[in-house]
Formats: structure tokens, C-alpha cells, sequence
């Protein structure tokens, strides 16, 4: 299996541009996390999904995030319109259950909004 | 609130010397607690798991629920332990997993 496979490794694009990222989870995981990670805030957990269905989103940040998985084997999460603090790393993961295997993360994506 | 707490930010030590990174956490019931450590410009990679009860790279981490922590030791640190190391864990009553604020780890020569 190639693990968590996301897309673009890195992106840079203007203030006010809509952003992309994607995320293959590993075949068989029931569950998909978005992570941001930064310096100032570590490690934040902005949404969930079972089985496609989105189940916690309470960490996205504010409207400009949404986040979609069509299938059990694409997800993507969106920014529109990007802002510089947005700039961040962000990490999917995967996971076969909730509780007792831990995850599988991704690569991330490094986004830098200028 | 259910969490786990890493106090140190930061983290200093000499190769060959013992190391110890700290992780509290505040869970009713009997949480399940993991380490992960990232090296520099990589993606979180799972160290252990307290359910295993393994030593990977010669670390590992032992649960003690009065302390409620859940430390990772490692008794003879070396240049490429050199990371960043998240603690996290599942509660009972969570459904995502919670991680540490992190401790970014040196290892001098």
C-alpha cells in the first residue's frame, strides 16, 4: 500500500485565490482527518469523516474551509478565498477504526498564501 | 476538557544521555494514548502505542494512571531521535484524537 498519498506537495498562490488540497486514504480506512499544523498552534484537527460522511467539522476555521469526500477513496479540502494566514501545513490521515490503531498520515501540503 | 498536555516545548539533551519527554492527560475512563514523531520536513509517523506495550528505537512509554501520564523514555538518546514528538489519545467520549501542544527534541553530539 503507498499510504496516505496528498496533493500538491507544496502551493503557493495569491491572497484571494481558491486552494485545493486532496488526499487519497489508505484502501479499507473507515475514517479521514484533516490536520493543520503550524508553529503557533501545533497540531488542529479540523474535520473528520466515516465513511464519507463528514462527522465533526467543528475545527474548520470559519466559512472559507470546506471539505468534501466523495467516495471512500478521495477527499479534498478547499479555501476560498485563501488569506496569508492560512499558510500552514496541512496533513490527512487515515485510519481503519476510531480507537484503538492509531492514524496514518499523509505527507501534508505546504501552503504558502502571499 | 479531555486532553493530553505536553509541558516542554522544548527539549535539549547530549547523545548518550537519558531522555524523557513528558505527556499528561486528563480522561475519564481508561484512555488510549499514543506517541508520534515527526523528523524534520516529514510526515507524523506512530512511535507506540500504550496498548502494545512495544519499544520502538528504543523508546517507550508506560502508562500510569495515578500520575495520569504517559511519558516517553528513552535511556541513551542519539543524534537522529532529533524531532519533533507528539503525544495524543482517544477519550472515551471523543470520536478524533487529541494531541500535544509537542516537544521539539535535540540531541546534541
Amino acid at each position: 500500500d503507498a499510504g496516505v498519498i496528498q496533493s500538491p506537495r507544496h502551493e503557493v498562490t495569491e491572497m484571494g485565490q481558491e486552494v485545493t488540497l486532496r488526499c487519497k486514504p489508505i484502501s479499507g480506512h473507515d475514517y479521514l482527518f484533516w490536520y493543520r499544523q503550524t508553529m503557533m498552534r501545533g497540531l488542529e484537527l479540523l474535520i473528520y469523516f466515516n465513511n464519507n460522511v463528514p462527522i465533526d467539522d467543528s475545527g474548520m476555521p470559519e466559512d472559507r474551509f470546506s471539505a468534501k469526500m466523495p467516495n471512500a477513496s478521495f477527499s479534498t479540502l478547499k479555501i476560498q478565498p485563501s488569506e496569508p494566514r492560512d499558510s500552514a501545513v496541512y496533513f490527512c490521515a487515515s485510519s481503519p477504526s476510531v480507537r484503538d490503531y492509531g492514524y496514518t498520515f499523509g505527507s501534508g501540503t505546504r501552503l504558502t498564501v502571499v | 476538557a479531555q486532553r493530553v498536555t505536553q509541558p516542554e516545548k522544548l527539549l535539549s539533551v547530549f547523545k548518550g544521555a537519558p531522555v524523557e519527554l513528558k505527556c499528561n492527560y486528563s480522561y475519564s475512563g481508561s484512555p488510549e494514548l499514543f506517541w508520534y514523531v515527526q523528523y524534520s520536513r516529514q510526515r507524523l509517523q506512530l512511535l507506540l502505542r500504550h496498548i502494545s506495550r512495544e519499544s520502538i528505537k528504543g523508546f517507550t512509554a508506560d502508562l500510569n494512571k495515578g500520575e495520569t501520564s504517559f511519558h516517553l523514555k528513552k535511556p541513551f538518546a542519539q543524534e537522529e531521535d532529533s524531532a519533533m514528538y507528539y503525544c495524543a489519545g482517544w477519550g472515551i467520549n471523543n470520536n478524533d484524537m487529541r494531541f500535544g501542544a509537542g516537544t521539539r527534541l535535540t540531541v546534541k553530539p
